[in-house]
């Protein structure tokens, strides 16, 4: 049983640019999170969601950051205009259940 | 609102040794999760332990086990017999039932002396 996936593992943007992060939970998982850590630090939850649905976006900056999860394909956080301050390492997590989170490897992303 | 404390921002201990890493939390619910997850190098999050605050007896994973005391809201990990592999990022986490967001500690960062 593949584990959650996240792709790309690394992503470089210029400021201004857009950042697409994608998340694949784990087979049988409907539930997607989405974590921002930033350097030394715990992880900062952001969003999460079901199928086509947007459960709990508390922790989601109010602008230029938006998420998905389409009935088909994988789950998308959506960064626009990137600036220098949203260099961080960005985890997905996915759960059958809403207890027990099992993580991506993360994508990292650094903006110039 | 939800805290979770790790007043330990490193820790180091000898192969083979044991070693306890320390958790506080704040919460007014009864009913929650808590975790510890560990982060290496490569950064991968991963999941170590987990307690249901229901549960009066300590949760174990082979060489890990952990304490947790509701009342005084507190959550340690003790890692026995300690190995190189064990040298990480230790992340206490806090999950409110029906809440579905971790809530997680600053980290501790474990050495493992040969």
């Amino acid at each position: 049983n593949a584990g959650v996936m996240q792709n790309p593992r690394h992503l470089v943007r210029r400021r201004g640019q857009e950042a697409r992060l994608r998340c694949s939970p784990m087979k049988g998982h409907s539930h997607v999170y989405w974590y921002r850590q930033l350097p030394e630090e715990g992880l900062k939850f952001m969003v999460y969601l079901q199928k086509e649905n947007i459960i709990d976006e508390s922790g989601m900056p109010k602008e230029r950051f938006s998420a998905e999860f389409p009935k088909e394909g994988p789950s998308i956080l959506r960064i626009q205009q990137v600036v220098r301050g949203d260099s961080a390492a960005y985890f997905c997590a996915s759960s059958a259940r809403v207890e027990t989170q099992y993580f991506g490897p993360g994508t990292r992303l650094l903006v110039l | 609102a939800q805290t979770v404390t790790q007043s330990q921002p490193e820790m180091s201990v000898q192969e083979a040794e044991t070693v306890t890493l320390s958790c506080t939390y704040d919460t007014s619910e009864s009913d929650y999760y808590l975790f510890w997850y560990k982060q290496p190098p490569s950064r991968q999050m991963i999941l170590v332990i987990r307690q249901e605050a229901y549960k009066q007896q300590n949760a174990t994973e082979n060489r890990f086990s952990v304490n947790f005391q509701k009342a005084a809201k507190s959550f340690s990990l003790k890692i026995s017999d300690s190995q190189l592999g064990d040298a990480a990022m230790y992340f206490c986490a806090h999950l409110i039932q029906g809440a579905q967001k971790l809530v997680f500690g600053q980290g501790t960062r474990l050495t493992i002396n040969p």
